[in-house]
């Protein structure tokens, strides 16, 4: 079935500096969609891609939806300790709208 | 706005039990998704519901059912429960299930159910 790969699995960074992940599939996506999730929470929506090419920002973060609609990659710069959690990817596949397919996550740790 | 509500927010159970679980959408929304996450096997989804019919389901045993009523809230009920059914289930909505960014989703803050 449809599978989302994303890497790095963990990151451990300095506070200050840039982080960047990404996911990609051998399936081609209508829609990206970047989460973080902390712990015992819900995933809360950093931002959405809806157009391949589609570069978008949110703050410090910068999210790319790739030419072949099989990818995408999230961009955090400067880092600082709340940035700490897990982040994923999502895609949603043309007419199949209601279901995400998720990214395995990238935990990201921040030393102050 | 008010987010997604789900209810309640930790569950324990026994094997053999059965379960309820409540997910109230974002005002306005009418798709209603749910998850199942778990640390082996991550996010996975479990059945989409919009206008109180089901529109996609995921590879999930018969024991999963879900509903969604009129104003849109939905439920999920686990029956004959399992420890393997232990898991964080979140509750997700969106506008529609249609295309151009009204699909894209919103999460609750999930529901811990415990298997014991």
């Amino acid at each position: 079935g449809q599978q989302l790969n994303q890497s790095p699995q963990s990151m451990f960074i300095q506070e200050g500096e840039d982080v960047s992940m990404n996911c990609t599939s051998s399936s081609i996506f209508n829609t990206w969609l970047w989460y973080k999730q902390d712990p015992g929470e819900g995933p809360v929506l950093l931002i959405a891609l809806y157009k391949a090419g589609e570069l978008t920002s949110n703050g410090r973060l910068t999210a790319q939806f790739g030419i072949t609609r099989k990818d995408s990659f999230l961009n955090i710069s400067a880092s600082i300790p709340s940035d700490v959690g897990i982040y994923f990817c999502a895609g949603i596949i043309y007419n199949q709208g209601g279901k995400l397919i998720f990214g395995q996550g990238t935990e990201l740790s921040v030393k102050p | 706005k008010a987010g997604v509500t789900q209810t309640p927010r930790y569950l324990i159970k026994t094997r053999g039990q059965q379960v309820t679980l409540s997910c109230s959408p974002i005002s306005g929304h009418r798709s209603v998704s749910w998850y199942q996450q778990t640390p082996g096997q991550g996010l996975q989804f479990l059945f989409e519901y919009f206008s109180e019919t089901q529109r996609n389901k995921g590879n999930f045993p018969g024991r999963f059912s879900g509903r969604q009523f009129s104003n849109s809230r939905s439920e999920m009920n686990v029956s004959t429960l399992e420890l393997g059914d232990s898991a964080l289930y979140l509750c997700a909505s969106s506008l529609t299930s249609g295309g151009g960014g009204q699909d894209t989703q919103y999460f609750g803050p999930g529901t811990r159910l415990t298997v014991l």
